[in-house]
């Protein structure tokens, strides 16, 4: 579990939707998770899914999980220059292993 | 509810010397875990305490160590500091046992060492 990989940029235009992809490695993992940081902050939960879901929505927020590739995935839709931050995705249960994160930009 | 508290915020040491930081856990939660994050890298698991004992390490030599007391208030403890120690370093309380584990991260403690 301690492989997981993120594009390093994103870059959007306010009102367009953001998709943040994730590879990770433990396919034991229970659940799987997003974690929001801006700038000299600690990290937000966005949101989490469990392994057996393909798919779980949360309001602006989509949650796509493809367990046989090992590919999580986050839509942000309608992206508002208030979504700008470096987005996490973690893997693990007691212990987390996160990526090495993927900065979004939105631009106005 | 109170959330999770890190002090101090920012702190500077040099080569060589020992830093404390400190954790506060959000209330209720028995677990607290420790992670690092260097400039630009997402955090890297340390060590995480439950009900006082250490309850898994990652890959960090034993000058790192920890602490959790009985209020479930945590320390790290960190000898020998080399140049690379310097990071963001964050603590996440948790409930063990809780359906899917959630830790809630304080807003950590940047620690840069000259």
């Amino acid at each position: 579990g301690e492989d997981v990989e993120q594009s390093l940029f994103l870059s959007v235009r306010e009102g367009d939707s953001s998709v943040i992809n994730c590879t990770y490695t433990d396919s034991s993992s229970t659940y799987l998770y997003w974690y929001k940081q801006e700038p000299g902050a600690g990290l937000q939960l966005l949101t989490y899914i469990f392994s057996n879901m393909d798919m779980k929505q949360d309001q602006r927020l989509t949650v796509l999980l493809n367990k046989k590739d090992k590919h999580l995935s986050l839509r942000i839709a309608d992206t508002q220059t208030g979504d700008s931050a470096i987005y996490f995705c973690a893997e693990g249960f007691n212990k987390f292993y996160f990526g090495s994160g993927t900065k979004l930009n939105v631009k106005p | 509810e109170t959330g999770v508290t890190q002090s101090p915020t920012h702190l500077i040491k040099t080569r060589g010397q020992q830093v404390t930081l400190r954790c506060s856990s959000q209330s209720g939660h028995n677990t607290v875990s420790w992670y690092q994050q260097a400039l630009g890298q997402g955090p890297q698991f340390i060590f995480q305490y439950y009900r006082e004992e250490e309850n898994g390490r990652g890959n960090f030599p034993p000058r790192f160590s920890g602490l959790q007391f009985p209020n479930y208030s945590s320390e790290l403890n960190v000898n020998a500091l080399e140049l690379d120690d310097s990071a963001l370093y964050l603590c996440a309380s948790s409930l063990e046992g809780t359906r899917n584990n959630e830790q809630f991260f304080g807003p950590g403690t940047r620690l840069t060492v000259l």
